[in-house]
C-alpha cells in the first residue's frame, strides 16, 4: 500500500525556518518524482515544488522560489522541503504528492502537516 | 501562473447530474491533455478522481466523467449521492513544467 506521511510542521516566527519531512513506503520511492502542495486555511490548493526522481530537476512556484528548497533522499525513501524566510502568508497545510508513473497528474497524497507563521 | 477559473459553487439534489467547468489557457488546460480533478472533505487530503482529461483511476465510480474542449475542461457527476458532498479542485500541467490548481469549487447535494 503506498503511503505518505509528512511531518515537522508546527509554529515558527515570521522570519524563520522550518523542514519538513515526507516519508514514503509501499513504492519503489527513487523511480518517482514528487511535489509539494500546500493549503492556507479555508483556501484552495497551491502547487509549491516539484523534484524529478534522481533530484536533478526542480521547479518552484514563483511564491517561494528562493526562500523554499525541495529535497530528496533516496536511500532513505525521503522527501523534505526546507523554508527559510517564512511569512505570514506560508500558513498552511503541506502535502506531499506523488507524480503519477504514466502522465502528469498526483495520485497519492499524504495527510498534511500544519505550517502556520505567526508571532 | 494564475490559477484556473471554476465556478464557487454548485449544487444539485440526489440523483440529478451536476458539471463544473475549469477556464485556463492554451499554457495549460488548453496546450496538454493533462488535466486532473481531485475530491477533498473537510480535513481530508485530496483524492483523485479523474486524470488526463477522462481516464478514471481504479476504484473511482463511473459515476464521474471529465471532458475538456478549447482552454476549458468540465467535471460531471451523475446520479449525484449524499457523499459526493466536497471540494472539487481542477489541475492542469503548464507549458513551464509545472502544475496549477483551480480556485476549488464547493458541490452542495440538497
Amino acid at each position: 500500500e503506498v503511503q505518505l506521511v509528512e511531518s515537522g510542521g508546527g509554529l515558527v516566527q515570521p522570519g524563520g525556518s522550518l523542514r519538513l519531512s515526507c516519508a514514503a513506503s509501499g513504492f519503489t520511492f527513487s523511480s518517482y518524482e514528487m511535489n509539494w502542495v500546500r493549503q492556507a486555511p479555508g483556501k484552495g490548493l497551491e502547487w509549491v515544488s516539484y523534484i524529478s526522481s534522481s533530484g536533478s530537476t526542480i521547479y518552484y512556484a514563483d511564491s517561494v522560489k528562493g526562500r523554499f528548497t525541495i529535497s530528496r533522499d533516496n536511500a532513505k525513501n525521503s522527501l523534505y522541503l526546507q523554508m527559510n524566510s517564512l511569512r505570514a502568508e506560508d500558513t498552511a497545510v503541506y502535502y506531499c504528492a506523488r507524480v503519477a508513473a504514466a502522465g502528469r497528474t498526483f495520485d497519492y497524497w499524504g495527510q498534511g502537516t500544519l505550517v502556520t507563521v505567526s508571532s | 501562473q494564475s490559477a484556473l477559473t471554476q465556478p464557487a459553487s454548485v449544487s444539485g439534489s440526489p440523483g440529478q447530474s451536476i458539471t463544473i467547468s475549469c477556464t485556463g489557457t492554451s499554457s495549460d488546460v488548453g496546450g496538454y491533455n493533462y488535466v486532473s480533478w481531485y475530491q477533498q472533505h473537510p480535513g481530508k487530503a485530496p483524492k483523485l478522481m479523474i486524470y488526463e482529461v477522462s481516464n478514471r483511476p481504479s476504484g473511482v465510480s463511473n459515476r464521474f466523467s471529465g471532458s475538456k474542449s478549447g482552454n476549458t475542461a468540465s467535471l460531471t457527476i451523475s446520479g449525484l449521492q449524499a457523499e459526493d458532498e466536497a471540494d472539487y479542485y481542477c489541475s492542469s500541467y503548464t507549458s513551464s513544467s509545472t502544475w496549477v490548481f483551480g480556485g476549488g469549487t464547493k458541490l452542495t447535494v440538497l
